[in-house]
């Protein structure tokens, strides 16, 4: 089966960076975009960016241009977020999705990674 | 930047019907998609391209697009359709998620 699974709970200082792992498994990881999406507390669901792991091209949303890079590591099927200097209003649960690209949505999620400010 | 716009929250009663809408520029040009959230969970994907649903999700969930307005349906609402529901559509490039809408189920 599909599984996407996200490293864990991070706390980090402002200014400081975190990557996010996303490991897949149960499908060819290659042959699916994976997207990253942060969620602040109480907040809506906010795209950041996609990377084609069978190439590694990236695309990114404006908002992140410059703080955001997605990577992966085809031999570990894992996909991975980093994010740096963090702002206190940083502090979000990080998802990572893959998209089914015939139907333009995403149809698996990982479970969610906690960043939160240590100040 | 492009906007989908959703009502805050919805409240229904036990096997009543509840209807949410997802209004954007254009959004009858772009695929619509509908999530599901529950507290301190990830997303779920009710519905696809409008209006289909993928294999899992009940029939009690539908959706629908006129003109530039999304609407899903929960049909015989039950307490555990209690939920946060964002809309999700694509516009150049970028992929946009409403504010999302709170379902209560009283």
């Amino acid at each position: 089966q599909v599984q996407l699974v996200q490293s864990g709970a991070e706390v980090k200082k402002p200014g400081a960076s975190v990557k996010v792992s996303c490991k897949a498994s149960g499908y060819s990881f290659t042959d699916y975009n994976i997207h990253w999406v942060r969620q602040a507390p109480g907040q809506r669901l906010e795209w950041m960016g996609w990377i084609n792991p069978g190439n590694g091209y990236t695309k990114y949303s404006q908002k992140f241009q410059g703080g955001l890079t997605i990577t992966r590591d085809t031999s570990a099927t894992t996909a991975y977020m980093e994010l740096s200097s963090l702002k206190s209003e940083d502090t979000a649960v990080f998802f990572c999705a893959r998209l089914a690209h015939s139907w333009n949505a995403f149809d698996y999620w990982g479970q969610g990674t906690l960043v939160t400010d240590s100040s | 930047s492009y906007d989908l716009t959703q009502p805050p929250s919805v409240s229904v009663s036990p096997g009543q019907t509840a209807s949410i809408t997802c209004s954007g520029d254009n959004l009858g040009d772009n695929f619509v998609s509908w999530y599901q959230q529950k507290p301190g969970q990830s997303p779920v994907l009710v519905i696809y391209q409008d209006d289909q649903r993928p294999s899992g999700i009940p029939e009690r969930f539908s959706g629908s697009i006129s003109g530039n307005t999304a609407t899903l349906t929960i049909s015989g609402t039950q307490a555990m359709d209690e939920a946060d529901y964002y809309c999700q559509a694509w516009d150049s490039g970028t992929y946009v998620f409403g504010i999302g809408t709170k379902v209560t189920v009283l």
